[in-house]
């Protein structure tokens, strides 16, 4: 089945340490996104990506890292900069172009926890 | 700073109710949408409504928007106890698209 994958779905982290997320679509989507939610609050743009190779810092760029090198694959490195990476991480994607209605397709999170 | 801001953020009916969340923003939007989420899931997409729509039907939901007032309303008729979840409102603001901006959620409690 089509869809957006995420792993792991659970990660600790020592302080000082660097963290990479991963997300894998088989939409064949152009668009990829990631987004930080904390309790109570909406979600949040870190970083998003149109097309292979490029990519643009969303509203909470500082701390985060990604690439873009294939299609399918956009993982997110939360380094040590971060000051406050406990959070829940959500990927998304959508196709861009004509076929794009503007709907975000999202995988099903990682929550990453700073021990 | 949130676009959109959802109204209550927390609901708590019996089954069979209807249940009606209010969503706000602050700039002008090409299209609001609606996304549902389930304790410690993704987000799933529900309905999406243009600019130039007042209402918009998906089966049990029922979404509204006043560009005049900048807001939105989403109504799930018939409520059920698997229609208990965190519904979040978004718009594209003046970011396009591509910077979705979401509300804070309101958390829907039905209760059987």
């Amino acid at each position: 089945d089509g869809g957006i994958t995420q792993s792991p779905k659970y990660l600790f982290r020592k302080e000082g340490q660097n963290v990479t997320l991963s997300c894998e679509q088989n939409l064949n989507h152009d668009a990829m996104y990631w987004y930080r939610q904390d309790p109570g609050q909406g979600l949040r743009l870190i970083y998003y990506s149109q097309i292979v190779n490029d990519f643009q810092k969303g509203d909470i760029a500082e701390g985060y890292s990604v690439s873009r090198e294939k299609k399918e694959s956009f993982p997110l490195t939360v380094t040590s900069a971060q000051k406050n990476p406990t959070a829940f991480y959500l990927c998304a994607s959508n196709p861009r172009g004509q076929s794009n209605t503007g709907e975000l397709f999202f995988g099903e999170g990682s929550r990453l926890t700073v021990l | 700073s949130q676009q959109g801001e959802e109204d209550p953020q927390a609901l708590s009916i019996q089954e069979g109710e209807n249940a009606t969340m209010n969503c706000s923003y602050k700039t002008s939007i090409n299209n609001l949408q609606w996304y549902r989420q389930n304790s410690g899931r993704g987000l799933v997409h529900l309905i999406l409504i243009r600019s130039n729509e007042r209402e918009k039907h998906s089966g049990r939901l029922r979404v509204t928007l006043d560009t005049s007032k900048k807001s939105s309303s989403l109504l799930i008729t018939a409520s059920r106890a698997a229609d208990t979840a965190s519904y979040f409102c978004a718009t594209d603001g003046p970011g396009g698209y591509n910077k979705l901006i979401f509300g804070a959620g309101t958390r829907l409690a039905v209760h059987p």
